[in-house]
């Protein structure tokens, strides 16, 4: 059974670029986070999705970030038109329906330039 | 607000040790708590994960307790090792019925461990 599966596991943007960032949760979970770990700070959450449901994006930022976990196909957080301070690693996590535990991928390392 | 904390915020033993890590969090309300490790450049491991209703886990060389009344946990590591050397967080998850404004899971900044051989 893979893990939670992250890609591209680095991905260098110039600003004002799109970021797309994409998560394969473990087989047979449904739930999907999404964290940001800012460079020198803690990790924090952003969202929480379902298939074809947001459950929650109170961590999200309002405005260029968006995040979609479709019936077929991976999570995807998006970024659009990036700046500098979007520069940090994201993680995604996935735990199985009603099963709190969260797995976590790797890890996509976005560098703005 | 739940805020979670970690001390030390870093740590450096020689091999062969035992060491305590400490995690604190100011909303005894949690759902559960869980330790990860992290290798530098690398994603998160999950070591033990507690749930509000237990007092504490085990797995090999580790041990975590959790008392929420004093909103505490602590990751014991026993005969410490070189390879243990990464930073370590405690994560708490509050109950998902509440609704507020902030995060689900609130991370503490880790404790960066270094064993030395």
């Amino acid at each position: 059974n893979a893990g939670v599966m992250q890609n591209p596991r680095h991905l260098v943007r110039r600003r004002g670029q799109e970021a797309r960032l994409r998560c394969s949760p473990m087989k047979g979970h449904s739930h999907v986070y999404w964290y940001r770990q800012l460079p020198e700070e803690g990790l924090k959450f952003m969202v929480y999705l379902q298939k074809e449901n947001i459950i929650d994006e109170s961590g999200m930022p309002k405005e260029r970030f968006s995040a979609e976990f479709p019936k077929e196909g991976p999570s995807i957080l998006r970024i659009q038109q990036v700046v500098r301070g979007d520069s940090a690693a994201y993680f995604c996590a996935s735990s199985r329906s009603g099963d709190h535990e969260q797995y976590f991928g790797p890890g996509t390392r976005l560098t703005v330039t | 607000k739940q805020e979670v904390t970690q001390i030390p915020a870093a740590l450096s033993v020689p091999e062969g040790e035992n060491l305590v890590l400490n995690c604190s969090f100011t909303d005894s309300a949690i759902y559960n708590l869980q330790w990860f490790r992290q290798d530098p450049g690398k994603g998160l491991t999950s070591l033990l994960l507690i749930q509000s209703s237990q007092r504490e886990q085990t797995s090999g060389r580790l041990n975590a307790s959790l008392d929420k009344s004093s909103g505490r946990s602590t990751l014991y590591i026993a005969a410490s090792q070189p390879g243990d050397s990464a930073t370590y967080l405690c994560a708490v998850e509050r109950p998902r019925s509440m609704k507020t404004s902030y995060d689900k899971v609130i991370f503490g900044p880790g404790t960066s461990l270094s064993v030395i051989p």
